[in-house]
Protein backbone atom coordinates (compact mmCIF):
# COMPACT_ATOMS: atom_id res chain seq x y z
CA UNK A 1 0.00 0.00 0.00
CA UNK A 2 0.96 3.85 -0.22
CA UNK A 3 2.74 4.90 2.35
CA UNK A 4 5.58 8.11 3.61
CA UNK A 5 8.22 7.53 5.73
CA UNK A 6 9.88 10.62 7.08
CA UNK A 7 13.07 11.93 8.56
CA UNK A 8 12.61 10.86 12.63
CA UNK A 9 13.54 14.39 14.63
CA UNK A 10 13.13 16.41 16.62
CA UNK A 11 15.97 18.75 14.45
CA UNK A 12 17.33 21.50 15.94
CA UNK A 13 19.35 24.32 14.49
CA UNK A 14 20.61 27.62 14.46
CA UNK A 15 19.09 30.57 12.87
CA UNK A 16 20.65 30.85 8.80
CA UNK A 17 21.83 27.20 9.52
CA UNK A 18 20.67 25.06 6.35
CA UNK A 19 17.53 22.69 6.68
CA UNK A 20 16.66 19.23 4.65
CA UNK A 21 13.94 16.94 5.95
CA UNK A 22 14.25 13.70 4.31
CA UNK A 23 11.15 11.91 2.68
CA UNK A 24 10.49 9.08 0.64
CA UNK A 25 7.54 7.63 -0.24
CA UNK A 26 6.25 3.84 -1.71
CA UNK A 27 2.83 4.52 -4.35
CA UNK A 28 1.22 2.48 -6.78
CA UNK A 29 0.63 5.19 -10.13
CA UNK A 30 1.77 8.63 -9.76
CA UNK A 31 0.89 9.92 -6.76
CA UNK A 32 0.92 14.01 -5.45
CA UNK A 33 3.34 14.87 -3.12
CA UNK A 34 2.90 17.54 -0.45
CA UNK A 35 4.68 19.06 2.57
CA UNK A 36 2.43 20.51 5.17
CA UNK A 37 3.12 22.36 8.00
CA UNK A 38 1.85 22.89 11.71
CA UNK A 39 2.76 25.97 13.54
CA UNK A 40 2.44 26.14 17.73
CA UNK A 41 -1.12 26.31 18.05
CA UNK A 42 -2.34 26.03 14.93
CA UNK A 43 -4.03 23.80 12.04
CA UNK A 44 -2.57 21.94 9.14
CA UNK A 45 -1.15 24.57 6.17
CA UNK A 46 -0.20 23.60 3.23
CA UNK A 47 3.64 24.22 2.34
CA UNK A 48 4.16 23.35 -1.23
CA UNK A 49 3.17 20.58 -3.51
CA UNK A 50 4.23 18.92 -6.61
CA UNK A 51 1.72 16.88 -8.73
CA UNK A 52 4.36 15.23 -11.13
CA UNK A 53 7.75 13.93 -11.69
CA UNK A 54 10.61 16.72 -11.47
CA UNK A 55 7.88 19.09 -10.69
CA UNK A 56 9.88 21.38 -7.95
CA UNK A 57 7.16 23.11 -5.11
CA UNK A 58 8.42 26.10 -3.34
CA UNK A 59 7.12 28.61 -0.96
CA UNK A 60 8.38 31.07 1.86
CA UNK A 61 11.74 30.08 0.84
CA UNK A 62 10.89 26.17 1.20
CA UNK A 63 11.74 24.03 -1.96
CA UNK A 64 11.10 20.23 -2.38
CA UNK A 65 11.36 18.02 -5.47
CA UNK A 66 9.82 15.25 -6.71
CA UNK A 67 12.28 12.41 -7.77
CA UNK A 68 10.74 9.30 -9.04
CA UNK A 69 13.80 7.93 -9.51
CA UNK A 70 14.73 7.63 -5.82
CA UNK A 71 10.86 8.43 -4.90
CA UNK A 72 11.91 11.17 -2.67
CA UNK A 73 10.35 14.55 -1.58
CA UNK A 74 12.98 15.98 0.43
CA UNK A 75 12.17 19.18 1.85
CA UNK A 76 15.58 22.27 2.21
CA UNK A 77 15.61 25.50 3.36
CA UNK A 78 19.02 27.30 2.55
CA UNK A 79 18.45 29.79 5.68
CA UNK A 80 16.00 29.08 8.71
CA UNK A 81 14.76 31.86 11.24
CA UNK A 82 12.90 31.50 14.05
CA UNK A 83 9.90 31.70 12.98
CA UNK A 84 10.60 28.48 10.61
CA UNK A 85 10.15 26.02 14.21
CA UNK A 86 7.02 23.70 13.50
CA UNK A 87 6.36 20.21 13.04
CA UNK A 88 6.40 19.59 9.05
CA UNK A 89 4.71 16.80 7.61
CA UNK A 90 5.49 15.12 4.28
CA UNK A 91 2.12 13.77 2.67
CA UNK A 92 0.85 12.13 -0.31
CA UNK A 93 -2.04 11.71 -2.45
CA UNK A 94 -2.38 8.62 -4.96
CA UNK A 95 -4.87 10.13 -6.95
CA UNK A 96 -6.79 7.11 -7.58
CA UNK A 97 -10.81 8.62 -6.79
CA UNK A 98 -10.67 9.09 -3.23
CA UNK A 99 -7.45 11.85 -2.75
CA UNK A 100 -7.10 10.93 1.00
CA UNK A 101 -3.60 11.46 1.60
CA UNK A 102 -0.87 9.36 3.43
CA UNK A 103 1.23 10.85 6.06
CA UNK A 104 4.46 10.71 7.15
CA UNK A 105 4.83 10.61 11.33
CA UNK A 106 5.88 14.17 11.35
CA UNK A 107 9.20 16.57 12.21
CA UNK A 108 9.67 18.84 14.94
CA UNK A 109 11.99 21.64 13.81
CA UNK A 110 13.41 24.44 16.47
CA UNK A 111 15.06 26.85 15.58
CA UNK A 112 17.11 28.84 18.24
CA UNK A 113 18.55 32.42 17.67
CA UNK B 1 -13.31 33.29 3.25
CA UNK B 2 -13.77 31.24 7.50
CA UNK B 3 -11.65 28.51 7.50
CA UNK B 4 -12.10 25.14 8.52
CA UNK B 5 -13.69 25.21 12.44
CA UNK B 6 -13.26 22.43 14.53
CA UNK B 7 -14.40 22.36 18.07
CA UNK B 8 -14.05 21.38 20.64
CA UNK B 9 -10.31 22.56 20.67
CA UNK B 10 -9.56 20.39 23.98
CA UNK B 11 -11.64 17.48 25.63
CA UNK B 12 -10.74 15.39 28.04
CA UNK B 13 -13.10 12.19 29.32
CA UNK B 14 -13.11 9.29 31.14
CA UNK B 15 -12.50 6.06 29.55
CA UNK B 16 -16.43 4.54 28.63
CA UNK B 17 -17.58 8.02 27.99
CA UNK B 18 -19.33 9.49 24.97
CA UNK B 19 -17.63 12.60 23.18
CA UNK B 20 -18.83 14.05 20.11
CA UNK B 21 -16.21 15.97 18.01
CA UNK B 22 -17.99 19.19 15.37
CA UNK B 23 -16.17 20.31 12.36
CA UNK B 24 -17.49 22.93 10.10
CA UNK B 25 -15.94 22.79 6.85
CA UNK B 26 -15.50 26.13 4.36
CA UNK B 27 -18.98 26.95 3.19
CA UNK B 28 -19.34 25.15 -0.08
CA UNK B 29 -16.78 22.42 0.06
CA UNK B 30 -18.22 19.34 -1.33
CA UNK B 31 -15.75 17.00 0.11
CA UNK B 32 -14.95 16.69 4.31
CA UNK B 33 -12.31 14.82 5.78
CA UNK B 34 -11.26 13.34 9.04
CA UNK B 35 -7.59 12.48 10.01
CA UNK B 36 -6.65 11.23 13.56
CA UNK B 37 -2.69 12.14 14.82
CA UNK B 38 -2.11 9.22 17.78
CA UNK B 39 0.79 10.78 19.58
CA UNK B 40 4.03 10.43 17.67
CA UNK B 41 2.71 8.55 15.21
CA UNK B 42 1.91 9.26 11.34
CA UNK B 43 -1.66 11.38 10.83
CA UNK B 44 -3.94 8.78 9.46
CA UNK B 45 -6.87 9.09 7.31
CA UNK B 46 -10.30 7.95 9.06
CA UNK B 47 -13.12 8.61 6.42
CA UNK B 48 -14.27 11.18 3.35
CA UNK B 49 -17.63 12.56 2.70
CA UNK B 50 -18.50 14.08 -0.62
CA UNK B 51 -21.28 15.99 0.38
CA UNK B 52 -23.53 14.00 2.88
CA UNK B 53 -22.72 10.70 1.74
CA UNK B 54 -19.61 8.73 2.94
CA UNK B 55 -17.46 8.05 0.20
CA UNK B 56 -14.52 6.49 1.81
CA UNK B 57 -14.89 5.16 5.45
CA UNK B 58 -11.79 2.85 5.05
CA UNK B 59 -9.89 4.01 8.34
CA UNK B 60 -12.42 4.41 10.80
CA UNK B 61 -10.33 1.80 13.25
CA UNK B 62 -14.28 0.34 14.57
CA UNK B 63 -17.94 0.51 14.96
CA UNK B 64 -17.19 2.43 18.47
CA UNK B 65 -16.79 6.01 15.96
CA UNK B 66 -19.65 7.14 13.63
CA UNK B 67 -19.25 10.17 11.46
CA UNK B 68 -22.09 11.84 10.20
CA UNK B 69 -22.60 14.88 7.98
CA UNK B 70 -26.21 15.74 7.93
CA UNK B 71 -27.17 18.00 4.63
CA UNK B 72 -23.57 18.26 3.67
CA UNK B 73 -22.66 20.93 6.01
CA UNK B 74 -20.70 20.50 9.38
CA UNK B 75 -19.38 16.98 10.29
CA UNK B 76 -19.83 15.76 13.70
CA UNK B 77 -17.42 12.31 14.84
CA UNK B 78 -18.75 10.17 17.60
CA UNK B 79 -16.44 8.15 19.77
CA UNK B 80 -18.80 5.47 21.82
CA UNK B 81 -17.63 4.28 24.25
CA UNK B 82 -13.99 5.97 24.57
CA UNK B 83 -11.35 3.86 25.09
CA UNK B 84 -7.27 5.08 26.20
CA UNK B 85 -6.05 4.44 22.61
CA UNK B 86 -8.44 6.36 21.18
CA UNK B 87 -6.86 10.03 22.71
CA UNK B 88 -4.91 11.51 19.95
CA UNK B 89 -5.51 14.68 18.24
CA UNK B 90 -8.78 14.48 15.16
CA UNK B 91 -8.39 17.08 12.24
CA UNK B 92 -11.07 17.86 9.42
CA UNK B 93 -10.18 19.13 6.13
CA UNK B 94 -12.19 20.51 3.60
CA UNK B 95 -12.07 20.64 -0.20
CA UNK B 96 -14.12 21.89 -3.23
CA UNK B 97 -15.21 18.91 -5.76
CA UNK B 98 -12.73 17.56 -7.92
CA UNK B 99 -9.39 19.03 -6.14
CA UNK B 100 -6.81 16.85 -5.77
CA UNK B 101 -4.88 16.71 -2.06
CA UNK B 102 -4.86 20.58 -1.60
CA UNK B 103 -6.99 20.66 1.22
CA UNK B 104 -7.62 22.85 4.18
CA UNK B 105 -7.51 21.31 7.48
CA UNK B 106 -8.78 22.80 10.96
CA UNK B 107 -6.93 23.10 13.97
CA UNK B 108 -7.99 19.57 15.32
CA UNK B 109 -9.30 18.48 18.37
CA UNK B 110 -7.23 17.22 20.93
CA UNK B 111 -8.76 14.23 22.83
CA UNK B 112 -7.87 12.54 25.81
CA UNK B 113 -9.23 9.71 27.58
CA UNK B 114 -8.04 8.96 31.16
Amino acid sequence: GDSVTQMEGPVTLSEEAFLTINCTYTATGYPSLFWYVQYPGEGLQLLLKATKADDKGSNKGFEATYRKETTSFHLEKGSVQVSDSAVYFCALSDNAGANNLFFGTGTRLTVIP
Amino acid sequence: EAGVTQFPSHSVIEKGQTVTLRCDPISGHDNLYWYRRVMGKEIKFLLHFVKESKQDESGMPNNRFLAERTGGTYSTLKVQPAELEDSGVYFCASSPAGTGGGYTFGSGTRLTVV
